[in-house]
């Protein structure tokens, strides 16, 4: 069972690069990596998708080594906008059917 | 599409009495998720239909909450009776498919917040 360790707070000022590493140690051959972003009063929202290297899209890039037992969210030049709690997923379906959410990162933003 | 649809938004009732929340999954989604959140245990899934089919309940917390999926494009999650500890934020979620990289997005609706005095 795919479980995934990320800083539980990282804090940071607008314009800055922001890197969020999620650790996967156990993660399978078929298994994918999933961030979501989460506003308060929010449902979760799907932000980028990757299997192995690098993903770009509009929103993030994610990084992802060879051995692909970790991950790194990258978001460019962040605003007071991108404050919100980050989540690594890593396998969508898990063993039972169950969706494991964690912790997430609370990222906050300062002007 | 206007995106997973959830009612009410908000929801304030008494102990002991029944609950219904409804959701809309985005159209063509196959697989419809339930979620709950609180602060102290976060984001947990409930169950999810395929088809409208159950496949997993496992995480309905006792047999006071229900879920029925009648057609593709509603589903309801009951808890009878209600009890102060299930005010949380609850979740509906849609996706394409499982297991299936990008198919497998989730995408969630806003929620309904409940409240159990």
């Amino acid at each position: 069972l795919a479980k995934t360790t990320q800083p539980i707070s990282m804090d940071s000022y607008e314009g800055q690069e922001v890197n969020i590493t999620c650790s996967h140690n156990n993660i399978a051959t078929n298994d994918y990596i999933t961030w979501y972003q989460q506003f308060p009063s929010q449902g979760p929202r799907f932000i980028i998708q990757g299997y192995k290297t690098k993903v770009t899209n509009e929103v993030a890039s994610l990084f992802i080594p060879a051995d692909r037992k970790s991950s790194t969210l990258s978001l460019p030049r962040v605003s007071l906008s991108d404050t919100a709690v980050y989540y690594c997923l890593v396998g969508v379906y898990n063993q039972g059917g169950k969706l494991i959410f964690g912790q997430g990162t609370e990222l906050s933003v300062k002007p | 599409d206007a995106g997973v649809i959830q009612s009410p938004r908000h929801e304030v009732t008494e102990m002991g009495q029944e609950v219904t929340l409804r959701c809309k999954p985005i159209s063509g989604h196959d697989y419809l998720f339930w979620y709950r959140q609180t602060m102290m245990r976060g984001l947990e899934l409930l169950i999810y239909f395929n088809n409208n089919v159950p496949i997993d309940d496992s995480g309905m917390p006792e047999d006071r909450f229900s879920a029925k999926m009648p057609n593709a494009s509603f589903s309801t999650l009951k808890i009878q009776p209600s009890e102060p500890r299930d005010s949380a934020v609850y979740f509906c979620a849609s996706s394409l498919a499982l297991g299936q990289g990008a198919q497998e997005t989730q995408y969630f609706g806003p929620g309904t917040r409940l409240l159990v005095l």
